[in-house]
């Protein structure tokens, strides 16, 4: 069974910095790229960032760029998000999501972790 | 970027009535378009993707059609367990992969 345990959220400062992690099991985590997609309390879906299978491909969503940083540990079948100069706007359920194939299709769906940004 | 304009954002519907989701993308996505379900304890699933192929697992009683800039899910007879979030996603083209923003149904 495909699990996505998505850990490390919680309150911290505008400014400050925090780092997300997704523990994934049930697939080989090598073979798939990965995503972090988003939802602001009460909003939509935003998609944050994504990465290829061996890291060769790495994007970022304007939002974000510059401020977060994706990665990943094959050998230990993790998903990062570190995340800096947090801002009130990155508020929000923070999910981890496997991509399904080629094409940008997101077949699995972690939890979501909460990531609150107030002083 | 391509926006996704999702119609209505609620619809109060009754148990087996057919219902029609509607996405409209700010251009042309070439069938590029994915939809997923959102229950209300923040479960996301997938259940169609590239327009119309159904996820392994989902119900026959949802499908999904469009072409160009129109788009559109279709739960046939709604069952309990279908009342949530409905989201759109477009993947034409490099990132940013843009959701619409949400139709929740509602039991009337």
């Amino acid at each position: 069974e495909v699990q996505l345990v998505e850990s490390g959220g919680g309150l911290v400062q505008p400014g400050r910095s925090l780092k997300l992690s997704c523990l994934a099991s049930g697939f080989t985590f090598s073979n798939y790229g990965m995503n972090w997609i988003r939802q602001a309390p009460g909003k939509g879906l935003e998609w944050v960032a994504s990465i290829s299978s061996s890291s060769s491909y790495i994007y970022y969503a304007d939002t974000v760029k510059g401020r977060f940083t994706i990665s990943r540990d094959n050998a230990k079948n993790t998903l990062y998000l570190q995340m800096t100069s947090l801002r009130s706007e990155d508020t929000a359920l923070y999910y981890c999501a496997r991509r399904g194939g080629r094409t940008p299709y997101f077949d699995y769906w972690g939890q979501g972790v909460m990531v609150t940004v107030s002083s | 970027d391509i926006q996704m304009t999702q119609t209505p954002s609620s619809m109060p519907a009754s148990l087996g009535e057919r219902v029609t989701i509607s996405c409209r993308a700010s251009q042309g996505i070439s069938n590029y378009l994915n939809w997923y379900q959102q229950k209300p304890d923040g479960t996301i699933k997938p259940l169609i993707y590239y327009t119309s192929n159904l996820q392994s697992g989902v119900p026959s009683r949802f499908s999904g059609s469009g072409s160009g800039t129109d788009y559109s899910l279709t739960i046939s007879s709604l069952e309990p367990e279908d009342f949530a979030m409905y989201y759109c996603q477009q993947y034409d083209s490099s990132p940013p992969w843009t959701f619409g923003g949400g139709t929740k149904l509602e039991l009337k």
